[in-house]
Parts: C-alpha cells; structure tokens; sequence
C-alpha cells in the first residue's frame, strides 16, 4: 500500500496564479481532509470529507475550494494564490471508525512569490 | 476552535520527564497525539476516547479527563529520540469526523 500521496512536493507560485495540490489514498478512507502548517500555528484544518460528494470547511478555507469526486482523491485548489498562502500543506485520512488514527501525506511546500 | 496546548515548549535532558497538556473549549470525544520530527509529517502516537482512560506507549502514557475536556501526555525518562513537535488533535463527536489540532508543544531532549 502507498498509503497517502501528495504531489507536488515542492511549488513555486506567483500571486494571482492557480494550481491543484493532489491527494490520493488507497485505503479506502471515508475522511480526506487538509491542513496547512505555519511557525507557531500548528495544524489548522482547511477543508474536510467524510465521503465521495461531501465536502466541509475547517478553521482556515479561504482562498481554496475542494472536490471529492472518488473515495480516494481530494484535491486542494488555489484559485487565485495570495502570499499570505505560502505554507506547508498535509493531506490526511482516515476510517471514520472510534480509535481510528490519521495518516498524513508527506507534505507540499508551496510559496507564493 | 484550535485546542490549547502547554507549555509551548519544553527543554529536557535525556532521563527527565515532562508532561504536556492539551485543553478545549468544547465538549470532547477523543483526543489524539502525534509527534512531528521537523521536516516530515506528524506521526501517530495514540487515540484516547472519552471516558478517562489512559493509555500507554513505551515510556509514554496520556490521560484523559472527560469532565476537564483536558489530556495530558506523559514522557517518563525522555531519550534523544523524543525531540520534536508534540501535536493535540480533538474530535468532538458528531457525524464530520474532523479532528482539531493545537498550535504544538516543540521538546527538545539534550545529552
């Protein structure tokens, strides 16, 4: 098993410009969601799934919009990307089960010039 | 709303202890812990479901005090793989699943 994927790994951006960071897991995961990772700030949950067509905001969706077409993907999307969006991003899944634990991706490291 | 985690840092050296702590606002129904080495992805430590009951990994335990909304991990005689990011992550029950993370309690074990 791959477990949780994310790609790109790293991203350079100009303001204004759009991208998708991708996510695909192969566990067949009810929950996808993503998270962002700034110095001091620890994980703020930007936007969560608990299913194929189902899509939720966190603490922090401004500037992205998600889809979840398929159990196993879930794509961030940057509409239009702002400075203030330069960060680390997690993608993460998981059973939706009692005592279930997250997997994280490896992260994305995205800055925004 | 983001847990409450303390202290936001913590120096040790190898042999001490510590206890990190972990707060909300909110009614809880598990709380979750993971470390993060820095460079990488968080790592699973353990999941604690409402009820109080505490539980243990190697030289780490955590509790759970439901009536508090509080947790607490413990790290007995700390070793140098034990430095990191410590990370709280609350569930507060519901159909959304969606786990809340604190800002992170940053142990740093020294020789």
């Amino acid at each position: 098993n791959a477990g949780v994927t994310q790609t790109p790994k790293f991203q350079v951006l100009k303001t204004g410009q759009s991208m998708t960071l991708q996510c695909a897991q192969d566990m067949n995961h009810e929950y996808m969601s993503w998270y962002r990772q700034d110095p001091g700030m620890g994980l703020r949950l930007i936007h969560y799934s608990v299913g194929a067509g189902i899509t939720d905001q966190g603490e922090v969706p401004n500037g992205y919009n998600v889809s979840r077409s398929t159990t196993e993907d879930f794509p961030l999307r940057l509409l239009s990307a702002a400075p203030s969006q330069t960060s680390v991003y997690f993608c993460a899944s998981r059973l939706t089960g009692a005592h279930e634990k997250l997997f994280f991706g490896s992260g994305t490291q995205l800055s925004v010039l | 709303q983001q847990p409450v985690q303390s202290p936001q840092a913590v120096i040790l050296r190898e042999g001490e202890d510590a206890v990190i702590n972990c707060s909300s606002s909110k009614a809880l129904y598990s709380v979750h812990w993971y470390r993060q080495k820095h460079g990488e992805a968080p790592v699973f430590l353990m999941i604690l479901l409402k009820g109080g009951e505490q539980k243990g990994h190697d030289k780490i335990s955590a509790s759970f005090n439901e009536k508090k909304q509080q947790s607490s991990l413990y790290l007995t005689a700390s070793q140098l793989s034990y430095s990191g990011t410590y990370f709280c992550g609350t569930e507060n029950g519901g159909s959304n699943y969606k786990l809340t993370f604190g800002k992170g309690t940053l142990l740093t074990v020294n020789p």
